[in-house]
């Protein structure tokens, strides 16, 4: 079975353009999570999606958005990047949400904003 | 969710076992012990999970006391790869876990030939 699947892998912006990242799901999974890693904050949890609903969020400005389809991938946006928004992307997809079952990781994406 | 506390990092030797502790005090009684580990550039991965006295699989065991205040990690005969950072965390169900899960700063495993 594929794992969590990330795109793009790297990617290098201006501050101030605006990007959009995208998660596919372990398959038959429905809850999506995103999470922002950085050396001095650390794994924080962004937001999750289950069944094209937020379900919680985390303490990031209004720059940070996501959305979820049908077939329950997900996708993150940042607009008007800041050089602090430099960071490794993390999405974790799970069978359920409000339950024990363990987080699936991706890879990653490492974005860049110069 | 309750708070973790765990080292920040440790050494150890090829072929020794390596127990990680973690204390978490006010752990709430659905509450899981979950524990992941990540490497460098990589997304964390599940190890094992638990909610009472021993669990093993084919990676680790995890030993958790009566009381439930504070869980061990073990990982026998550790290899090079194992140099990892290794996060405990304590999972709520029901209304609890919508999968935001609180990862500390992790411990810091160095496994030194």
């Amino acid at each position: 079975k594929a794992g969590v699947t990330q795109t793009p892998r790297y990617l290098i912006k201006t501050r101030g353009q605006q990007v959009t990242l995208s998660c596919s799901p372990i398959s038959g999974h429905r809850s999506v999570s995103w999470y922002q890693q950085t050396p001095g904050q650390g794994l924080q949890f962004l937001f999750e999606y289950f069944s094209e609903t937020q379900r919680n969020k985390g303490n990031f400005p209004g720059r940070f958005s996501g959305r979820q389809f049908s077939n329950s991938r997900s996708e993150m946006n940042v607009s008007t990047l800041e050089l602090g928004d430099s960071a490794l992307y993390l999405c974790a997809s799970s069978w359920g949400t409000g339950d024990y079952s363990p987080l699936h990781f991706g890879n990653g994406t490492r974005l860049t904003v110069t | 969710l309750a708070k973790t506390t765990q080292p920040i990092s440790m050494d150890s030797y090829e072929g020794q076992e390596v127990n990680i502790t973690c204390s978490h005090n006010n752990i709430a009684t659905n509450d899981y012990i979950t524990w992941y580990q990540q490497f460098p550039s990589q997304g964390p991965r599940f190890i094992i999970q638990g909610y009472k006295t021993k669990v093993t699989n084919e990676v680790a065991s995890l030993f958790i006391p009566a009381d439930r205040k504070s869980s061990t990690l073990s990982l026998p005969r550790v290899s090079l790869s194992d140099t990892a950072v290794y996060y405990c965390l304590v999972v709520t169900g029901s209304s609890g876990n919508t999968g935001k899960l609180i990862f500390g700063q992790g411990t810091t495993l160095q496994v030194k030939p």
